[in-house]
C-alpha cells in the first residue's frame, strides 16, 4: 500500500530565502506526482503535475523534481514572499491505486 | 471558466443526524472525486465517479456515506447516520478523465466543514 511522507510538517522562514520542501512515496510504481497548495479554508490549488516520465517541472518561483527510484520529490520555491504561505501536499497517483496525498508542509513566510 | 462549487461551506449537526454536500464540477469534466480531510491530514479519497458510473468506493464506509452523480454531472455526497469522527472538511474535484487514461489534473472545490458534535 503506497504511503507518503513529507517533512518537515512546518517550516517558518524569513522572506527571501530560498527553500525546499520533500516529499516520500514508498511505491515507485507511480503514475504522475502532483504538488498543491492548499490556503485556511480553502480548496487545494494545483501547483505543478510531474508525469512518471519526467523529471522536474518549473513554473515561475517553483521547481518541482522527480526521482522514482528513490522515491522521492522535492519541491523548491524560490525568493520565498509572505504570499507563499501555505500548507504544500504533494500527492501520487499509483497504478491501480487511489490518488494518494501526503500529510502537508506547513509554510509560514515572514515579512 | 467556472470553477468547482461545493454548498454548503459550514455545516454542524449532532451525532446521529444525517447531512447532505452538493458539489457542481467544472463544465465538461466527466470524473468527479469526493475527499475526506480531517484536521493536519492529507485528503483521503472516499468515491470517484466517471460520467454517472461509480469507478471505485473501497474507502467509502458505505454503511453510513452514500454518494451518487445522477446525470453525470452534480453530485450528492450524504451521511447517515453521522458520527463525531465524521467532523472533516469534505472537498469535491474534478478531472477532464481518470488519471489513469491520461495526465488530467484535478481542480478542487472550496470544501464544506463539518463539525458532528
Amino acid at each position: 500500500k503506497q504511503e507518503v511522507t513529507q517533512i518537515p510538517a512546518a517550516l517558518s522562514v524569513p522572506e527571501g530565502e530560498n527553500l525546499v520542501l520533500n516529499c516520500s512515496f514508498t511505491d515507485s510504481a507511480i503514475y504522475n506526482l502532483q504538488w498543491f497548495r492548499q490556503d485556511p479554508g480553502k480548496g487545494l490549488t494545483s501547483l505543478l503535475l510531474i508525469q512518471s516520465s519526467q523529471r522536474e517541472q518549473t513554473s515561475g518561483r517553483l521547481n518541482a523534481s522527480l526521482d522514482k527510484s528513490s522515491g522521492r520529490s522535492t519541491l523548491y520555491i524560490a525568493a520565498s514572499q509572505p504570499g507563499d504561505s501555505a500548507t504544500y501536499l504533494c500527492a501520487v497517483w499509483v497504478y491501480g491505486q487511489n490518488f494518494v496525498f501526503g500529510p502537508g508542509t506547513r509554510l509560514s513566510v515572514l515579512p | 471558466e467556472a470553477g468547482v462549487a461545493q454548498s454548503p461551506r459550514y455545516k454542524i449537526i449532532e451525532k446521529r443526524q444525517s447531512v447532505a454536500f452538493w458539489c457542481n464540477p467544472i463544465s465538461g469534466h466527466a470524473t468527479l472525486y469526493w475527499y475526506q480531510q480531517i484536521l493536519g491530514q492529507g485528503p483521503k479519497l472516499l468515491i470517484q465517479f466517471q460520467n454517472n458510473g461509480v469507478v471505485d468506493d473501497s474507502q467509502l464506509p458505505k454503511d453510513r456515506f452514500s454518494a451518487e452523480r445522477l446525470k453525470g454531472v452534480d453530485s450528492t455526497l450524504k451521511i447517515q447516520p453521522a458520527k463525531l469522527e465524521d467532523s472533516a472538511v469534505y472537498l469535491c474535484a474534478s478531472s477532464l478523465a481518470l488519471q489513469g487514461q491520461g495526465l488530467y489534473e484535478q481542480y478542487f472545490g472550496p470544501g464544506t466543514r463539518l463539525t458532528v458534535t
